[in-house]
């Protein structure tokens, strides 16, 4: 079982915008603003699209975003074209002696 | 281009060993926290190991503790993971990746496939 909750699957059509939710605790998401956000392609590596909760790294579209409130992180993607179809998943910063959780993933479909 | 290059992957008995390896070229390595991270096909994403910039500071999730041994060589831009006392749970793709300090992953390998099975 993940640390963190995410829906196991979204869907939307191109143009659209859909919003993958990333559910924690105070010990995790919301003690701490460093929530990232992971995009995998099938048989790919993951890809950091998002750090500390909005910070996108260089390169990455300014379709995506992220945001939270309390113990939920969100990220949203706008305009949802086709190779945004994939599998994103959630992680964060924890109190524990990890110090970083994952989501379960969610897979995003572009019907 | 700043690349990770993972090796060492394989198919290995439960009770077995391996160790993987991770090429880094393209930045300063030895300016870098370092991770593993593996996968479970069709699972998600679980973080194994991490390593401080001068190998001074090494932490373990509690499934792998006592068994797998993280280190690097900065001189070689080498990252490695010592498998021991392998077990069918540890069958998954391995991941090194780049940390921006201990919680952000910026650039992943593209993985080495690790099966323990009898």
């Amino acid at each position: 079982q993940s640390a963190l909750t995410q829906p196991a699957s979204v869907s939307g059509s191109p143009g659209q915008s859909i919003t993958i939710s990333c559910t924690g605790t105070s010990s995790d998401v919301g003690g701490y603003n460093y929530v990232s956000w992971y995009q995998q392609h099938p048989g790919k590596a993951p890809k950091l699209m998002i750090y500390d909760v909005s910070n996108r790294p260089s390169g990455v579209s300014n379709r995506f975003s992220g945001s939270k409130s309390g113990n939920t992180a969100s990220l949203t993607i706008s305009g949802l074209q086709a190779e945004d179809e994939a599998d994103y998943y959630c992680s964060s910063y924890t109190g524990s002696s990890t110090h970083v959780v994952f989501g379960g993933g969610t897979k995003l479909t572009v019907l | 281009e700043v690349q990770l290059v993972e090796s060492g992957g394989g198919f290995v008995q439960p009770g077995g060993s391996l160790r993987l390896s991770c090429a880094a070229s393209g930045f300063t390595f030895n300016s870098y926290w370092m991770h593993w991270v593996r996968q479970v096909p069709g699972k998600g994403l679980v973080w194994v190991s991490r390593i401080y910039t001068d190998g001074s500071t090494t932490t373990y999730a509690d499934s792998v503790k006592g068994r797998f041994t993280i280190s690097r060589d900065n001189a070689k831009n080498t990252l490695y993971l010592q498998m021991n006392s392998l077990r069918d749970e540890d069958t998954a793709v391995y991941y090194c990746a780049r940390g921006l300090g201990i919680r952000v992953f910026d650039i992943w390998g593209q993985g080495t496939m690790v099966t323990v099975s009898s």
